[in-house]
């Protein structure tokens, strides 16, 4: 079995502050590790993914995210918002099974 | 670059009719999801299909509910005898392996039933 678990469904932040948004997965094997955003009216884009190997992943838009097994949790950060950034993110696992799972999501606001 | 398409974007319908999300997936693809996502909720599964057939589903996925793949480039889904809360907006996607690969998703389309 596995399940995602996204803290706050809303983050504000102002313009250049720091972005955390927080995922916390549970998985019965190893998992493979997804944040995707989605802007308004718009689908779904992998922002950045973890599979093996190297833990702090980086992604497009200036995004980063750091696997930890032992919190057993996959933090998205970004050092200074920009207002394009205001979106919804999903963080999203796929464990034993390969269909990716995904957290309810967080509305990220940027505030100028 | 390649992307995942759904038609049409925006579909009404009336409660009790049949509804078909169309969508074309990547072409070198061979995972093909359905997933909904209704306001203000989570995405949610529905199925997944590989080499022709339902390879999972999820437990939203009743007899209402069906896939196919006519021709080999399109995926579809159809929803028999639509409800008020099938309204949603229904995402396809596809991948071009199984696990740890990435779902490349289409844009959706918004169903909303009356």
């Amino acid at each position: 079995a596995q399940s995602v678990t996204q803290l706050g469904s809303h983050v504000s932040v102002s313009e250049g502050a720091l972005v955390l948004l927080r995922c916390n997965y549970s998985s019965s094997v190893p998992p493979y590790l997804f944040w995707y955003v989605q802007y308004p009216n718009q689908g779904l884009q992998l922002l950045l993914k973890y599979t093996t190997g190297a833990t702090l992943v980086k992604g497009i838009n200036g995004f980063e995210a750091e696997f930890k097994k032992s919190e057993t949790s996959f933090h998205l950060t970004k050092p200074s918002a920009h207002m394009s950034d205001a979106a919804e993110y999903f963080c999203a696992v796929s464990g034993g099974s390969y269909i990716p799972t995904f957290g309810r999501g967080t509305s990220l606001i940027v505030h100028p | 670059e390649p992307e995942v398409t759904q038609t049409p974007s925006h579909q009404v319908t009336q409660m009790g009719q049949e509804v078909i999300l169309r969508c074309v997936p990547i072409s070198n693809h061979l995972y093909f999801y359905w997933y909904r996502q209704i306001l203000g909720q989570k995405v949610e599964f529905l199925v997944s299909f590989y080499n022709n057939e339902i390879s999972e589903k999820s437990e939203i996925f009743d007899d209402q509910f069906s896939v196919e793949r006519p021709d080999g480039s399109n995926f579809t889904l159809k929803i028999r005898s639509t409800k008020l809360e099938d309204s949603a907006m229904y995402f396809c996607a596809s991948s071009a392996k199984g696990l740890g690969t990435e779902a490349f998703f289409g844009q959706g389309t918004r169903l909303t039933v009356v």
